[in-house]
């Protein structure tokens, strides 16, 4: 089944502590994306990245880390996690970064940040 | 810059009520325009799409229409189900901004059986 996995669901955690979320997707998808979604506020973009080895701020990316080792993996790391990034968290890909290649999102990380 | 404004929810209404979502948008450059539907506890999915002015794009009963002159894509529906209940957010994406997607704040819809 083509998916994108996100990995875990939820977590919760304390500041300071380094944490990783993993997506993986199984669609030789070549775009991923990294999306923060806060209530009144929609889905804003972290980062994202084109290629493998290719990897470009988004929006809002203050705090994060990412890397794209291989095509099917785009990992989103915090090193130093603070109560702000308190949100629910999601990974995408699309085929190509353009206009008839849709987003296939994951299901979500809920992160909890104390 | 590029910028979604969608109508604030939530939005309630009873099955086979007309459902309307007013989007309206800023974008420099010439955007295409999406509709994406999150169901509870999943991510977002693609409802549809209009790439140039004029274009409906349609999907589920669901219809949209890309309107250049008054910046807007409006969902529409003429006679939702409970199984409509979702969150729907509006978004825009161009060319000159690597086709990242922007996203409006969503609008929550229940329907009520």
């Amino acid at each position: 089944e083509a998916q994108v996995t996100q990995n875990p669901r939820y977590l919760i955690t304390v500041t300071g502590k380094k944490l990783t979320v993993t997506c993986s997707q199984n669609m030789n998808h070549e775009y991923m994306s990294w999306y923060r979604q806060d209530p009144g506020l929609g889905l804003r973009q972290i980062y994202y990245s084109m290629n493998v080895e290719v990897t470009d701020k988004g929006d809002v990316p203050e705090g994060y880390k990412v890397s794209r080792k291989e095509k099917r993996n785009f990992p989103l790391i915090l090193e130093s996690p603070s109560p702000n990034q308190t949100s629910l968290y999601f990974c995408a890909s699309s085929l190509m970064a353009v206009v008839n290649s849709p987003l296939h999102f994951g299901n979500g990380t809920r992160l909890t940040v104390t | 810059g590029n910028s979604v404004t969608q109508m604030e929810g939530p939005v309630t209404l009873s099955e086979e009520a007309f459902l309307t979502i007013n989007c309206t948008y800023t974008a420099t450059g010439y955007p295409s325009l999406f509709w994406y539907v999150q169901y509870p506890g999943e991510g977002l999915q693609l409802l549809l799409k209009a790439t140039k002015a004029d274009d409906k794009g349609s999907n589920k009963g669901f219809e949209a229409t890309y309107r250049k002159e008054t910046t807007s894509f409006h969902l529409e529906k003429g006679s939702v189900q409970v199984s409509d209940s979702a969150v729907y957010f509006c978004a825009l994406s161009v060319a000159s901004n690597d086709y990242k997607l922007s996203f409006g704040a969503g609008t929550t819809v229940t329907v009520r059986a």
